[in-house]
């Protein structure tokens, strides 16, 4: 698609439920990122995706926190037994390559969802 | 360590010049990045500078690097109603993929 897209764009849950989020990024980008922006907080990483490798999950908060990323391109973020804390917004990006050690290739992000655990 | 800062808030009139201050602490970071997220919205790469440049201008915009202070700026030009928005900093090192951001300096311009 032309840019990254994310879905829900809101979800209001019960305290203790899974939920599932999903990102489509752009068609061709080998690299995706999952991002958490809490209220008045910056963005902080949660699990990185490049190509057929082995993701960094080095991010995810808890064990509650899963993604996947199938034939490379869709990914999903699942969190089981939410909690209150786990109230944000999650941001998808996406890039053209990791850029490590390249030029920059820049993300480009999507519009978030945002999450509300009641 | 990785830490980004940022002030957290500024006010200007419209039509005056805003610039908005960020301190960085690794001096390994290779690229520095202004983001603008407005109300609803994901992050929209504004620009980016190369660590080995000590300014860059693309419009309205004007980075400034500091690299000795560790110093990054970004000055907005005849600032209008619609640059409001929150601003985030943002680090990379140019062996990593990871985007290091600031808290973010919520802009507000004033008719």
């Amino acid at each position: 698609g032309a840019g990254v897209s994310q879905s829900p764009s809101n979800k209001v849950t019960e305290k203790g439920k899974d939920v599932e989020l999903r990102c489509d990024p752009i068609s061709g980008h080998t690299a995706l990122y999952w991002y958490r922006q809490s209220l008045g907080q910056g963005l902080e990483f949660l699990i990185y995706f490049q190509g057929n490798s082995a993701p960094d999950k080095s991010g995810l908060p808890s064990d509650r926190f899963s993604a996947e990323r199938t034939g490379g391109s869709v990914s999903t973020l699942t969190i089981q037994r939410t909690q209150q804390e786990d109230s944000a917004v999650y941001l998808c990006a996406s890039s053209p390559s990791s850029g490590i050690g390249g030029r920059d290739s820049g993300y480009t992000f999507g519009s978030g969802t945002r999450l509300t655990v009641v | 360590g990785e830490d980004v800062e940022q002030s957290l808030f500024l006010s200007v009139r419209e039509g005056d010049s805003s610039v908005i201050n960020c301190t960085y602490t690794d001096s390994s970071s290779t690229y520095l990045y202004w983001y603008k997220q407005e109300p609803g919205a994901g992050l929209q790469l504004l620009t980016y500078i190369f660590s080995n440049m000590d300014m860059k201008q693309d419009q309205r915009l004007t980075v400034l690097l500091n690299k000795k202070d560790k110093h990054l700026s970004l000055r907005i030009a005849d600032t209008q109603t619609g640059d409001s928005a929150i601003y985030f900093c943002a680090e990379r090192m140019d062996s990593s993929y990871k985007l290091i951001f600031g808290s973010g300096t919520r802009l507000l311009v004033r008719p």
